[in-house]
């Protein structure tokens, strides 16, 4: 299994809703990243985990929360969201979080999230 | 300020050309990643490049490290219609908290 899976592919909330992104891996990879990417952007970062340990919380607000319960599983939970949040929200892994070692990424296709 | 200076941001060719997408930064970096994107989906990993100097192909792509590790290309050769999306460099920075770091990508369209 050589893929980076996340559910919901859409979803449509109000500001006042609470709901979760869910992003699955089986390859193994101990680092997983959650970025934000707008129409004819590059991705943002917004938050690593390494190890299952949050590593990198890029100054994102707290309507945003993440959570890693083992390995291979990696959620967003999502509250009190705004228009402006509407993105496309990727997850991505990678075998180690280490710059030295030179690992590429595997994205997931992503959740176009709208907020209304 | 942009630690990754992706050129050209926008690119429409006829089929069959040739073209080169360029990655710049001042910075040093352990690696350069090239990435492609189609519209709904998340990147696709197409290469590492580690070694200042090495050039890498992939089928009608070439990608090229810089000598000093601060620049990266990538040329294709007879592009196809299906080579249109968003091409993306990134690169691992150290200083960076190893993160990795995107330049702001290179749109694609190669009509038939």
């Amino acid at each position: 299994d050589t893929e980076v899976t996340q559910t919901p592919k859409h979803l449509v909330m109000g500001m006042t809703n609470k709901k979760s992104l869910k992003c699955e891996q089986h390859m193994g990879h101990r680092a997983m990243y959650w970025y934000k990417q707008k129409a004819k952007k590059p991705p943002e970062l917004m938050f690593v985990y390494s190890y299952e340990k949050l590593s990198i919380n890029e100054s994102v607000p707290s309507r945003f929360s993440p959570e890693c319960p083992n390995s291979s599983l990696l959620n967003l939970h999502l509250h009190a969201l705004q228009p402006e949040d509407s993105a496309l929200y990727l997850c991505a892994s990678s075998q180690e979080f280490d710059p030295e070692l030179n690992y590429g990424y595997t994205f997931g296709s992503g959740t176009r999230l709208t907020v209304v | 300020t942009q630690l990754l200076e992706q050129s050209p941001q926008f690119l429409s060719i006829q089929e069959g050309e040739n073209l080169t997408v360029y990655c710049n930064s001042s910075s040093v970096f352990s690696s350069l990643q090239w990435y492609r994107q189609e519209p709904g989906e998340g990147p696709v990993l197409l290469v590492t490049v580690v070694t200042g100097g090495e050039v890498k192909k992939l089928k009608r792509l070439t990608f090229q490290f810089g000598d000093a590790r601060k620049d990266s290309s990538l040329h294709i050769t007879a592009a196809q219609p299906g080579d249109t999306g968003l091409y993306l460099c990134a690169g691992d920075h150290r200083y960076q908290g190893g993160k990795l770091i995107f330049g702001q990508g290179t749109e694609l369209s190669v009509k038939p």
